[in-house]
Formats: C-alpha cells, sequence, structure tokens
C-alpha cells in the first residue's frame, strides 16, 4: 500500500513564524497535493506538483509556498503563519488519474 | 454553481438500513469520479471508485454514476455504525489529475 507521511500530527506556532511541513510518499507517485480543511469549507486545493521542482497554485495559494526538490517529497512552507491559517493540513499523492493517498493530516494551530 | 455539489445533510439512518448519498458535478468532461470516507479528526479514505456509467459493487457499497446527468451516487447497504462517518465526493475534470470535492455529507447510523 502506498504510504503518505506527514512529520507531525500536532503543531502550534506563533504569529509570524515561518512554519514547514512536510510530506514524503513511498510509492514513486509523480502527482503531490496539499490541502487545507476546515470546517463548512470542505476540502481547498493549496498547491500542487507533478513533478520535481514543478509547481502550481491551486485554489487559495496565497501565504503559502511549497517546494519539491526530491519526487518523493512535497513541502509546505507558511512563509509568516497567521492566525487564519489554523487549519487541518493535508497532504496526498497519486499516480494518473486515480484516487488520491491522503497522509494522516497536521493539525495546525497558530497562537 | 459549486463544481461539485453533496445533498445536504446530515443524514440518519437506522442500523441495517440502506443509505443513500448523492453529488452532482459541473464539469460535462469529467473522467474519474470517488468516494471518500471520513471519520471525526481522521484524513480521507479512498472506499469507491468509478469512471464509467452504470453500478460498481464492492461488498455492501455500490458507487452509481450516470454521466448524462451528471451525477454520481453511493448506496450503502446493511448499514452499521461503523459506517458513521462524512463522506466526500471527488471528481477529476476533463484535464489534470486534481480532484475537486464537495463539502461532504454526514452520515449517522443508529443502532
Amino acid at each position: 500500500d502506498v504510504k503518505v507521511t506527514q512529520s507531525s500530527r500536532y503543531l502550534v506556532k506563533r504569529t509570524g513564524e515561518k512554519v514547514f511541513l512536510e510530506c514524503v510518499q513511498d510509492m514513486d507517485h509523480e502527482n503531490m497535493f496539499w490541502y487545507r480543511q476546515d470546517p463548512g469549507l470542505g476540502l481547498r486545493l493549496i498547491y500542487f506538483s507533478y513533478d520535481v521542482k514543478m509547481k502550481e497554485k491551486g485554489d487559495i495559494p496565497e501565504g503559502y509556498s511549497v517546494s519539491r526538490e526530491k519526487k518523493e517529497r512535497f513541502s509546505l512552507i507558511l512563509e509568516s503563519a497567521s492566525t487564519n491559517q489554523t487549519s487541518m493540513y493535508l497532504c496526498a499523492s497519486t499516480l494518473g488519474y486515480y484516487g488520491y493517498t491522503f497522509g494522516s493530516g497536521t493539525r495546525l494551530t497558530v497562537v | 454553481q459549486k463544481e461539485v455539489e453533496q445533498n445536504s445533510g446530515p443524514l440518519s439512518v437506522p442500523e441495517g438500513a440502506i443509505a443513500s448519498l448523492n453529488c452532482t458535478y459541473s464539469d460535462r468532461g469529467s473522467q474519474s469520479f470517488f468516494w471518500y470516507r471520513q471519520y471525526s479528526g481522521k484524513s480521507p479514505e479512498l472506499i469507491m471508485s468509478i469512471y464509467s456509467n452504470g453500478d460498481k459493487e464492492d461488498g455492501r457499497f455500490t458507487a452509481q454514476l450516470n454521466k448524462a446527468s451528471q451525477y454520481v451516487s453511493l448506496l450503502i447497504r446493511d448499514s452499521q455504525p461503523s459506517d458513521s462517518a462524512t463522506y466526500l465526493c471527488a471528481v477529476i475534470k476533463a484535464s489534470g489529475s486534481r480532484l475537486t470535492f464537495g463539502e461532504g455529507t454526514q452520515l449517522t447510523v443508529n443502532p
């Protein structure tokens, strides 16, 4: 089975901090995604990547950036954390047009 | 119009009943359709995928796709309390591999 591993289950950060969320998949998938999930708003796509060093903006990229230096690793960066970025962050990967496999999620609280 | 819409919940059914979850999508060229189950505090888990018109059965789950009506459904037969979760409909549009999610329907199965 594909495993998608997110480095932290829970994180608490201060406003203005630079935050790194790491995601690693072990099945050589080309496509990787970062979502955030908020009550009443569902899953919203932040950024995605189809290949190494390639990135595309999703629906809500403001305040975020990403890095994909290796195929298996896709990092989400909050340049200057704000309280409205408190959320559940979900990483996913897929091969082609098949369903995603999600990581276990990182619940980030910005205080 | 939302790209993927699900019937508003929450939905409550007695144990042993059939639960019916519905989803419509706006992009007529959409190719791939998925149902995810998400338990509270957990990440989404893929339970069904369907790519062509008709029914697809997997155990107690049946996915139905009607591309002409732009409609996808999930039937859960012999519902169990362990089926209580939020069910997310997701669609891959005509181009690319990014998933667009509905907001989800919360299902409660009462013993």
